[in-house]
């Protein structure tokens, strides 16, 4: 199958200080990968779409600077929120597009991450 | 772009009861997948379904991409069904999967 982790689980950080979340791919390459926000009891919101060696596409209205994307390899997205506000607290989680030959195409989501901000 | 509702947003059952969860979405897709999200929040892939029928167990999805609308089935339900499903087209670009609001399930015995 295809198992997409993240890591932290969780992680509650002090206002002002930048917090950073992995996402891998842990048994396919993803030259695509997603980043999704979800609040208390609703749906999930796209942020940005991470592509591997190019830069990060931000949905509208998602601060860039603020929300730092790195994909520097095949198997491994970086989110970095920096300058973290208590607005910022919420559940992110990452998930990649299994593109091996093949395979249609499926997303498969990480188990997201927790981020709360004092 | 793309917009995408699920009926009921909320659904209450008795263990063993049949239901059938509806998305409807705004405009013609090439994918479609539909994801369990667990209380600890996981989603887990149920179904990727552009168009068709599948079944795996309990379960079974129906997509007619031409009137723009799948159905998730779950049948004899049980308690760990709990939770929330959602239906998620991709967009039209294919770079992105746009979720519905979901529909949140609750199974008691």
């Amino acid at each position: 199958g295809a198992v997409v982790s993240q890591h932290p689980s969780w992680v509650i950080c002090k206002s002002g200080t930048s917090v950073k979340i992995e996402c891998r791919s842990l048994d396919f390459q993803a030259t695509t990968m997603f980043w999704y926000r979800q609040f208390p009891k609703q749906s999930l919101m796209l942020m940005a779409t991470s592509n591997e060696g190019s830069k990060a596409t931000y949905e509208q209205g998602v601060e860039k600077d603020k929300f730092l994307i790195n994909h520097a390899s095949l198997t491994l997205s970086t989110l970095t929120v920096t300058s973290a506000h208590p607005e910022d607290s919420s559940f992110y989680i990452c998930s990649a597009r299994d593109q091996r030959a093949g395979n249609s195409y499926e997303q498969y989501f990480g188990p997201g991450t927790r981020l709360t901000v004092t | 772009g793309i917009q995408v509702e699920q009926s009921p947003p909320d659904l209450i059952l008795q263990e063993g009861a049949n239901s059938t969860l509806r998305c409807n979405f705004s405009d013609s897709v090439n994918n479609l997948q539909w994801f369990h999200q667990n209380p600890w929040g996981q989603l887990i892939n149920l179904f990727y379904i552009p168009s068709g029928t599948k079944q795996n167990g309990r379960l079974s999805a129906t997509t007619v991409a031409t009137e723009r609308y799948s159905l998730l089935y779950i049948s004899s339900s049980q308690t760990t069904d709990s939770g929330v499903y959602f239906c998620a087209p991709e967009n039209q670009a294919g770079t992105a999967l746009i979720f519905g609001k979901g529909t949140t399930l609750s199974v008691s015995s």
